[in-house]
């Protein structure tokens, strides 16, 4: 069974720094790109960063470009993100996610986020 | 970076209605569009991807349409279930981004 499960929230002082950490089971994890979501409360989803299944690529929000830091241990089948500077606007539950790109009718290869974790909740506040 | 806008964004209705949901894209994205199906306090589960192809194990009243910037979600009798929040995606670029999110509501 596919599984991801993510760990690390808690509450930060703004300006401090957390760690952000997935675990994944059930499949091939160096295969696939992984993401972070993350959702305000009463929000809805934003996308964070994408991680290709080799580190070879990695993408982020604006939001959060030069502030977060996305990496992967696929030894340890662990995604995590780094979260520096971080604000009240930060504060949400944190969802890893597993991109598949899968063939549509056509044989166009469209990504897509079919598993997720349960999420983990960041408070920034003081 | 590309904008999703659904509508509406809230939507009553009852058990056994056919319900539509719109999403547009700010630019032209094929047919790289996704739905997910979001319960309170529960991670979002998707539901179609590319448009219209349903997702394994989402029941049949699901479907999804559309190419370009117009989509649309529809489930064609409402199952007590299905009271959520919905939300479109685009992957037409890795710089992912949702839609804002529609809240189907019992009436």
């Amino acid at each position: 069974e596919v599984q991801v499960v993510e760990s690390g929230g808690g509450l930060v002082k703004p300006g401090g720094s957390v760690r952000l950490s997935c675990a994944a089971s059930g499949f091939t994890f160096s295969s696939y790109s992984m993401n972070w979501v993350r959702q305000a409360p009463g929000k809805g989803l934003e996308w964070v960063s994408c991680i290709g299944g080799r580190s070879n690529y990695i993408y982020y929000a604006d939001s959060v470009k030069g502030r977060f830091t996305v990496s992967r241990d696929n030894a340890k089948n662990s995604l995590y993100l780094q979260m520096n500077s971080l604000r009240p606007d930060d504060t949400a539950v944190y969802y890893c996610a597993r991109d598949r790109s899968e063939a549509d009718a056509s044989g166009n290869y469209v990504n897509h986020f079919d598993s997720w974790g349960q999420g983990t909740l960041v408070t920034v506040s003081s | 970076d590309i904008q999703m806008t659904q509508s509406p964004s809230s939507l009553s209705a009852s058990v056994g209605d056919r319900v539509t949901i719109t999403c547009r894209a700010s630019q032209s994205i094929s047919g790289y569009l996704n739905w997910y199906q979001q319960k309170p306090g529960k991670a979002p589960n998707l539901l179609i991807f590319a448009a219209s192809s349903l997702q394994n194990g989402v029941p049949s009243r699901f479907s999804g349409s559309g190419s370009g910037t117009d989509f649309t979600l529809t489930i064609s009798s409402l199952h007590p279930e299905d009271f959520a929040t919905y939300y479109c995606q685009q992957s037409y670029t890795t710089l992912y981004t949702f839609g804002q999110g529609t809240k189907l509501e019992i009436k």
